[in-house]
This record gives C-alpha cells, structure tokens and sequence, in this order.
C-alpha cells in the first residue's frame, strides 16, 4: 500500500511566521504535488515536483516555495504566513512510467493563520 | 478558465437509490479520467479510472461513463449508501507514456445519502 504521511494534522501559526510543511511517501514515486482545498474552490495545484531538486510552479504559487531535496521528500514552505493561507493543505505523489496518473494523496494538514 | 468542471455543489439521495455525478470538461487534449473521494479531515482516494479508448468502466457498485464526443463523465453509484456521503472530485489528464502530467481537478461535488 502507498503511503503519503504529512507531518502535522493541526496547525496553528501567527501572521508573519514562515510555516514549513512536510510530506513523505514511501514508494519511490518521481511526481510529489502540494494543493490546498478551500470550500467551493476543489483542489487547487500549489507546486510540484517530477524529480528531486526540480520544482513546477502549479496554479496558485504566489506566497510559497517549496524544497525536494530528497525523492521521498517534498517540503510546502510559507515564507510569511498571511491570514488568507488559512486551508486544508494536501499533499500527493504518483509513479511516472505507467498510463495510469493516479495520485495518491496524504491525509491533509489544516492549516490556521492568526 | 476552468478545463473541469463539476456544476452540481452539492447531491442528495435515498439509500438505495442510484447517484449520479456529472463532470464536463473542455480541454480536448483529456485522455484519461479519474474519480476521487474524499470525506472531512482526510486526503482524497482514488475510486475509479476511465481512459478515452472506453466508455465505461465498472467497479462494484460505481460505474464511470464517459461520452467523449460530449466532453461528459458521470459516475454512478448503485445502490447508494450512507457511508458513500463524502464530497467527489472528478480529474483529468492528458494520457502520457513516461511523462508526468497535472491532473485537473474539478471542484467537487457534495453527495448525502440519507438513511
């Protein structure tokens, strides 16, 4: 079984404070993804990474940066937390080769800016 | 301009009853289809796939419909159950042989089924 475990559930960060979110999965994917789920809003592409030291500008990259310095690791940093970051942030990871582009995903981090 | 798109928020149904998802799309370049789940306070699983060289795919009690000349997927899931409530995302991808594509989300729909 895949797994994709994300370093915290719960999160509660002031405005200002640089935020770092880890995910780690464990069966040699290439592809890791960062999304953030906001109500009414679906999954919303924040960064990803097809390999390790490369990084891909998603769709809603303003306000973040990411690191993947090693392949089962993909790092989601806020560099100064602002109150609209507040979100359920998800990370993901699937194998690339193979037709199928399933993404398995971990369990979230919900994240809240004071 | 969203390539995906999931019209309904929200879908109430009696268990038992057939649900049915809708998902269209606009990018013509989509191949390949998938359906996740996904309930409060935990990531999306996948559920079913469906490739464009089908137009259905079958798995237990959900069943993927595509009409690709329509640009629509739906899923259906029979018999309803309560534990099926959750909200359902519908993706999309162009298919690729050793490349790594985005999937493109829809932004979800809200499926109650009531005991």
């Amino acid at each position: 079984d895949v797994k994709v475990t994300q370093s915290s559930r719960y999160l509660v960060k002031r405005t200002g404070e640089k935020v770092f979110l880890e995910c780690v999965q464990d069966m040699d994917h290439e592809n890791m993804f960062w999304y953030r789920q906001d109500p009414g809003l679906g999954l919303r592409l924040i960064y990803f990474s097809y390999d390790v030291k490369m990084k891909e500008k998603g769709d809603i990259p303003e306000g973040y940066s990411v690191s993947r310095e090693k392949k089962e690791r993909f790092s989601l940093i806020l560099e100064s937390a602002s109150t609209n970051q507040t979100s359920m942030y998800l990370c993901a990871s699937s194998f690339v080769g193979a037709i199928q582009e399933t993404q398995y995903f971990g369990p979230g981090t919900r994240l809240l800016v004071l | 301009d969203q390539q995906v798109k999931q019209n309904s928020p929200s879908l109430s149904v009696q268990e038992g009853r057939i649900s049915i998802l809708n998902c269209d799309y606009t990018n013509s370049m989509f191949d390949y289809f998938l359906w996740y789940k996904k309930y409060p306070a935990e990531g999306p699983t996948f559920l079913i796939s469906i490739s464009s060289i089908k137009d259905k795919n079958e798995d237990g009690r959900f069943t993927v419909f595509l009409n690709k000349s329509a640009k629509h997927l739906s899923l259906h899931i029979v018999p309803s159950q309560p534990g099926d409530s959750a909200v359902y995302f519908c993706a999309a991808t162009p298919e690729t042989q050793g490349g790594s594509e985005k999937l493109v989300f829809g932004k979800g729909t809200k499926l109650t089924v009531n005991p």
